[in-house]
């Protein structure tokens, strides 16, 4: 069973620090992974897609980076600010036909302090 | 476009009420999802609906029911639910669920309306 962990559980830093949040999942037969972030009591937004077959992707000041051997996902910020604060999740597909879903993991908590 | 719309966005229910929560996009996509989503953890997925039918249950209670009415919209029927049943309800969709072999991934990206806050009384 696919199992995915998100190390800090919360992260507290000043704005503008760059940081980095982490991703591991138990299974690295992946059809890919996507990073979320969800505001207090709303939806997820997604922020970046990585298929099983890359190693990175980028958007804006978010960076996100795949290692499937050793299933591990990392996903930079730089230039940290207060409009950042949210919770970050990152979800794993296993299988590309019917039956595979997304696990997620527990989230980050992320607080940019102005 | 990017938007996956909820309605309500809160409700108040008792236990015998009976209730429909609904999601719509205007997407083209051909997969819709319920999840639910209690404090502080992540979205648990409860449906999967592709191509206007059925195709995940994760077991859920039959207290709650979905219906697929047309690739636009998805609802969630609630009847007799219990005080536990109080989460966030979040609607998803994706381009696609039984994904082909190949081509971009953008397909499987989820999209998700701002939820449903669920009190069950």
């Amino acid at each position: 069973k696919q199992e995915v962990t998100q190390i800090p559980a919360a992260l507290s830093v000043p704005e503008g620090e760059n940081l980095v949040l982490n991703c591991s999942f138990t299974d690295s037969a992946i059809y890919n992974l996507q990073w979320f972030r969800q505001d207090p009591g709303k939806g997820l937004t997604s922020l970046l897609l990585i298929q099983s077959s890359q190693r990175e992707q980028t958007s804006g000041r978010l960076n996100a980076s795949l290692d499937k051997s050793s299933g591990r996902s990392t996903l930079y910020i730089a230039a940290s600010q207060p409009g950042d604060s949210a919770t970050y999740l990152c979800a794993v597909r296993v299988g590309e036909t019917s039956g595979s879903r997304l696990t997620f993991g527990e989230g980050t908590q992320l607080t940019v302090n102005p | 476009d990017t938007e996956v719309t909820q309605t309500p966005k809160h409700l108040v229910m008792g236990m015998t009420n009976k209730k429909s929560l609904k999601c719509e996009q205007h997407m083209g996509h051909r997969a819709m999802y319920w999840y639910k989503q209690k404090a502080k953890k992540p979205p648990e997925l409860m449906f999967v609906y592709s191509y206007e039918k059925l195709s995940i249950n994760e077991s859920v209670p039959s207290r709650f029911s979905p219906e697929c009415p047309n690739s636009s919209l998805l609802n969630l029927h609630l009847h007799a639910l219990q005080p536990e049943d109080s989460a966030l309800y979040l609607c998803a969709s994706s381009q696609d669920y039984l994904r082909l072999a190949g081509g971009p991934g953008a397909k499987n990206i989820q999209y998700f309306g701002a939820g449903t806050r669920l009190s069950v009384l």
